[in-house]
């Protein structure tokens, strides 16, 4: 089994749904995180979580939102999605100062 | 956020010839990573670097933290089919707790 999985793998839908995807992980690690990958720009941070309690900021949050419900899952929510926001999507734990460990990714398209 | 120089950002190589890439950035940063990515998967890490100067190797795979702590290389030797994918430098201020990630070097082994 994989230790960060995410859910679904692939999602298709229309602009101004609510959109929501989910990651869990059974590797213990207090970290979570979340990614957006894009052609030509790497890995840019949504959103991070160092503890059940704790939520903080990236470098592009502006039209997401998450939720950490528990040590293992942490969610990222789109409320009203739009065609720019169409990428991959990245699950990442980590350990304190440690290197993260990524999920299999989420494809999603807005139409 | 910070910005993270990676080149070359594709490589076309016979299979057996050796690769080096490297990742730049304006800031200094105490700890280096990098990953490799294969099609449809996520971000796998290869090697981590946490001291200037160090000098670290993964089987065909050498990577080092440039001594300025702002650059970091790597370098694969004899390559092989299975070494095609997205290679991705990261790294992470001594004053914060977020990673950045390069933009990815693209390599395509022939055989």
């Amino acid at each position: 089994d994989a230790d960060v999985t995410q859910t679904p793998r692939n999602r298709i839908t229309k602009t101004g749904k609510r959109i929501m995807l989910e990651c869990s992980q059974t590797k213990g690690h207090d970290r979570m995180y979340w990614y957006r990958q894009d052609p030509g720009l790497g890995l840019r941070l949504i959103y991070y979580s160092f503890d059940v309690k704790d939520i903080n900021k990236g470098e592009i949050s502006d039209g997401y939102s998450v939720s950490r419900q528990a040590q293992a899952k942490f969610s990222l929510s789109l409320e009203s999605a739009i065609p720019n926001q169409t990428a991959l999507y990245f699950c990442a734990t980590s350990a304190p100062a440690q290197p993260q460990h990524f999920g299999d990714g989420t494809r999603l398209s807005i139409l | 956020g910070q910005q993270l120089n990676q080149s070359p950002q594709s490589m076309f190589i016979q299979e057996g010839e050796d690769v080096s890439m490297n990742c730049t950035s304006s800031s200094i940063f105490n700890t280096w990573l990098w990953y490799k990515q294969d099609p449809g998967e996520g971000p796998v890490l290869l090697i981590a670097l946490y001291k200037a100067g160090e000098l670290t190797s993964n089987g065909r795979l050498t990577a080092q933290f440039g001594i300025t702590r702002k650059d970091s290389f790597l370098n694969i030797s004899a390559s092989i089919p299975s070494d095609v994918g997205i290679y991705f430098c990261a790294g992470q201020l001594s004053t914060g707790n977020q990673f950045y990630f390069g933009t990815g070097t693209s390599l395509t082994v022939i055989p």
